[in-house]
């Protein structure tokens, strides 16, 4: 595609629901990269894959967030027994050889009520 | 830990002037810095990386320098416009840390007025 699509563009769910955030790269781009934002502040890294496998997820807050990529292609992020505090915007990239070639997405908004 | 610190938090200039944007940081042990760009409701534009063996890159009306000795980097601009209005975010990377691993401050706000 043109771009880096992310799907649902919002998503409200309850506390302690498990829900599921896509990410769709720029086709050919070979790693991909997670980032969550909360409101006044920077992006937090979160997981970087190459290819299939996930070269750095030292970024996951915590045993409930999970993610794959089992093509490379497509990612999803996994949040389980959702919080309040996990109230931000998801934030997905991919680049083609680095992070100069960064390209992000339009971001997941996620509300916890 | 790396921390991050952009200053000043917000900006509005009138149209045509020069700016600078400023960014610190606590760590000196980085493998690069990038300059973003964030407009509302979109995600984030590379604008400018910076190797840590160089001093500065340019690409059109943006400058981005780095002394990473103090920690410091900064982001010209000149002769600014209306569409130059967007949230600007520094993120060093540290050594040892992955390609991805970007430790992002919060932004500079910035505002031209026509």
């Amino acid at each position: 595609g043109a771009g880096v699509s992310q799907t649902p563009s919002n998503k409200v769910t309850e506390k302690g629901k498990y829900v599921e955030l896509r990410c769709d790269p720029i086709s050919g781009h070979t790693a991909l990269y997670w980032y969550r934002q909360s409101l006044g502040q920077g992006p937090e890294f979160l997981i970087y894959f190459q290819g299939t496998g996930a070269a750095d997820d030292s970024g996951l807050p915590n045993d409930r967030f999970f993610a794959v990529r089992p093509e490379g292609s497509v990612s999803t992020l996994k949040i389980q027994r959702t919080e309040r505090g996990d109230s931000a915007m998801y934030l997905c990239a991919s680049s083609l050889d680095g992070p100069r070639t960064l390209r992000f997405g339009p971001g997941t908004r996620l509300t916890v009520l | 830990k790396q921390e991050v610190t952009q200053i000043p938090a917000a900006l509005s200039v009138p149209e045509g002037e020069n700016l600078v944007l400023n960014c610190s940081f606590t760590d000196s042990a980085i493998y690069n810095l990038q300059w973003f760009r964030q407009d509302p409701g979109k995600g984030l534009t590379s604008l400018l990386l910076i190797q840590s063996s160089q001093r500065e890159q340019t690409s059109g009306r943006l400058n981005a320098s780095l002394d990473k000795s103090s920690g410091r980097s900064t982001l010209y601009i000149a002769a600014s416009q209306p569409g130059d209005s967007a949230t600007y975010l520094c993120a060093p990377r540290n050594y040892g840390g992955s390609q991805g691993n970007l430790i992002f401050g919060k932004g500079t706000k910035l505002s031209v007025k026509p």
